[in-house]
């Protein structure tokens, strides 16, 4: 079973420039979730689907920050503008519903971004 | 609003010994979930554990179990016969029924020393 994909890796960009990170997560899971993890410290919950619907965004600064699922699918979080402060990596999650899902989550590879 | 804390922010341990990572949390619910999940310098979480928590008996998985004390809102994971590829951040999560959000603590950095 293939995992969480998430791209890019890596991104460098200047502040006030903006940003894109995609994420494709494991087939069949209806719910997806984009954390932000600062370093030294525990990825925070930004956003989260259940298939194309919003679940909860309430940390997402949505002053610069979006992000949609298009068919239930895919993902994308953008930042427009970007300032020094959004430098974290960028995870993406998903999970399967039902009891069998035993609400575990499970991981991408995340997107490490530098703001300068 | 759920908390959780790891008090402590770096061990190492020799190879093969056995380690016990802290966590405590707060919380006003009564069902809930906890997670031990490992992040090694490749960033991507890993689950090494779960917890329900209406289940008295603590949870292990091969090298790694669980303390698990309700009452006192803690859940320590003890990690025996420690390897090398050990090595890596390790993250206690909370998980409410009621608001179904995953709370993260600030996590652990462990060390192997071969």
């Amino acid at each position: 079973e293939a995992g969480v994909a998430q791209s890019p890796r890596y991104k460098i960009i200047e502040k006030r420039q903006s940003v894109a990170f995609w994420c494709n997560p494991i087939s069949g899971h209806a719910t997806l979730y984009w954390y932000q993890q600062i370093l030294g410290q525990g990825p925070k919950l930004l956003i989260q689907f259940q298939n194309n619907g919003v679940v909860d965004d309430s940390q997402l600064p949505k002053d610069r920050f979006s992000a949609e699922r298009l068919k239930g699918v895919d993902s994308t979080l953008k930042i427009q503008p970007a300032k020094l402060e959004d430098s974290a990596v960028y995870l993406c999650a998903s999970s399967p519903r039902g009891k069998l899902a035993k609400n575990i989550q499970y991981f991408g590879a995340g997107t490490r971004l530098s703001v300068l | 609003a759920q908390t959780v804390t790891q008090s402590q922010p770096e061990m190492s341990v020799q190879e093969a010994e056995t380690v016990t990572l802290s966590c405590t949390y707060d919380t006003s619910e009564n069902n809930y979930y906890l997670f031990w999940y490992k992040q090694p310098p490749s960033r991507q979480m890993i689950l090494v554990i779960r917890q329900e928590a209406y289940k008295q008996q603590n949870a292990t998985e091969n090298r790694f179990s669980v303390n698990f004390q309700k009452a006192a809102k803690s859940f320590s994971l003890k990690i025996s016969d420690s390897q090398l590829g050990d090595t890596a951040m390790y993250f206690c999560a909370f998980f409410a029924f009621g608001n179904e959000k995953l709370t993260f603590g600030t996590g652990t950095r462990l060390t192997i020393i071969p």
